[in-house]
């Protein structure tokens, strides 16, 4: 059971270019979120999916994108990526609702905007 | 405001105890989490507390004191692998999340 996958492991990218993270899990969880976390900062939450076709706001949502169109993925979009999006990302997963219980999380995207 | 309070960085011996502090102030309390972070990998859950009192799992232990907005990590007989970060997270009861900043803990021998 792979869990979460995450795609790209790392990436390079220019300012003002257009990145999509996928996301992909294979437990059937109804909440998914993304998450970016910088040095010396908690997680932060960017988006998140109660379940297939609903999607909402986290704490840090502007410059970002996401959909919802089915259990399994959740990929988040950089429409016009800058330096400031410099992160490690992270896509978790919950078998319940909003926040119900232990987040499982994927390996990370690692992005630096250049 | 919203705040959880853990100190950046720890050091032990390997064998020894550690005892990871954190403390919160949030909106509403719905439970404390506990996750690892070895170094470039993913966090992954550690222990989750809802009521007062010490929950023991193996080497680990998580305390809670809901009046006091306290919990602690304690590690027993600190292995090598045990250095990592350690993240404190509080369900504020709104459906958030809120994580601390973490706690890194390098063991030596």
């Amino acid at each position: 059971i792979a869990g979460i996958t995450q795609a790209p492991t790392s990436q390079i990218l220019a300012a003002g270019r257009r990145m999509t993270l996928r996301c992909t899990q294979d437990m059937r969880h109804n909440a998914m979120y993304w998450y970016r976390q910088d040095l010396g900062l908690g997680l932060r939450l960017i988006h998140y999916s109660n379940t297939a076709g609903t999607t909402g706001k986290g704490e840090v949502p502007d410059g970002y994108s996401v959909s919802r169109a089915n259990t399994d993925d959740f990929p988040l979009t950089l429409a016009s990526a800058v330096p400031s999006q410099t992160s490690v990302y992270f896509c978790a997963s919950s078998e319940g609702g909003m926040n119900t219980g232990e987040l499982f999380f994927g390996e990370g995207s690692r992005l630096t905007v250049l | 405001g919203q705040n959880i309070d853990q100190p950046t960085e720890m050091t032990a011996t390997e064998g020894a105890i550690v005892q990871i502090n954190c403390t919160y102030q949030t909106s509403g309390f719905n439970g404390l989490f506990w996750y690892q972070q070895h170094a470039g990998e993913a966090p992954t859950f550690l222990s989750y507390n809802v009521l007062d009192g010490l929950e023991e799992k193996g080497r680990f232990s998580s305390f809670l004191s809901r009046s006091k907005g306290y919990s602690y990590l304690l590690l027993k007989e600190l292995q090598m692998k045990d250095s990592a970060s350690y993240l404190c997270a509080v369900d504020d009861s709104n459906y958030q999340l809120i994580w601390g900043a973490g706690t890194k803990l390098i063991i030596k021998p």
